[in-house]
């Protein structure tokens, strides 16, 4: 039973224009959702979280938003470059898993200059 | 000092051997994890350390061991291993969330991942 969903196997965005990766959750228990960033053979990259009071969080080009009454999350990368290329995990923390981690299956993004 | 450095990077082992996997971390964090990742999958979650006593354990394998030394260290101990452990091994560590009138840093949620070690069981 997934608990973090990301229903996108992979999304293709233009250079400069805006890439929304989303992402839905099922454990209404959780308080903090992260993003994290992948290449192959590394370990993940943190790039921006949101907790559960919140529903906007926002890094530079990197912006959170958290709709809890939908429980879904996106996040939103403006402009978007081709370093951006990787996979993106969504991930939740809260309730029975306390600080740890549950990750949704990923997203590849690819940035096209 | 904000990594988390773990050894070795890659390890080829047979399915009769002992090895084991060491993470460490500097950061004053007293939450650490190992996870588990296969190839185009997302990373699973194998056992959670905090305040260097074992809180989780995903009903993991007995032949992997998890070890909490002190507070900075972490090993992953493996025996008999068959070929489909062979994954991207993954250590993180992090805060732990603050306490009601505490001292301790604001907790974001974030854990800090090492680069894995590669294990491959032949």
């Amino acid at each position: 039973d997934q608990q973090v969903k990301q229903n996108s196997p992979s999304l293709s965005v233009q250079e400069g224009r805006i890439s929304i990766l989303n992402c839905d959750y099922t454990n209404s228990m959780f308080d903090y959702f992260l993003w994290y960033k992948k290449y192959p053979a590394e370990g993940p990259t943190f790039l921006i979280s949101i907790s559960s009071i919140k529903d906007k969080n926002e890094d530079g080009r990197f912006t959170v938003f958290l709709n809890k009454s939908a429980k879904h999350l996106s996040l939103h990368i403006v402009p978007s470059q081709p370093g951006d290329s990787a996979v993106y995990f969504c991930a939740a923390s809260g309730g029975q898993a306390g600080t740890a981690l549950i990750f949704g299956k990923g997203t590849t993004l690819s940035v096209s200059s | 000092d904000t990594e988390v450095t773990q050894t070795p990077k890659h390890l080829v082992m047979g399915m009769t051997n002992k090895k084991s996997l060491k993470c460490e971390q500097h950061m004053g964090h007293r939450a650490m994890y190992w996870y588990k990742q296969k190839a185009k999958k997302p990373p699973e979650l194998m056992f959670v350390y905090s305040y260097e006593k074992l809180s989780i354990n995903e009903s993991v394998p007995s032949r992997f061991s998890p070890e909490c030394p002190n507070s900075s260290l972490l090993n992953l101990h493996l025996h008999a291993l068959q070929p489909e452990d062979s994954a991207l091994y993954l250590c993180a560590s992090s805060h732990t969330p603050r306490t009601v009138g505490g001292q301790g840093p604001k907790f974001t949620g974030e854990l800090f991942f090492g680069e894995g070690s590669r294990l491959t069981v032949l």
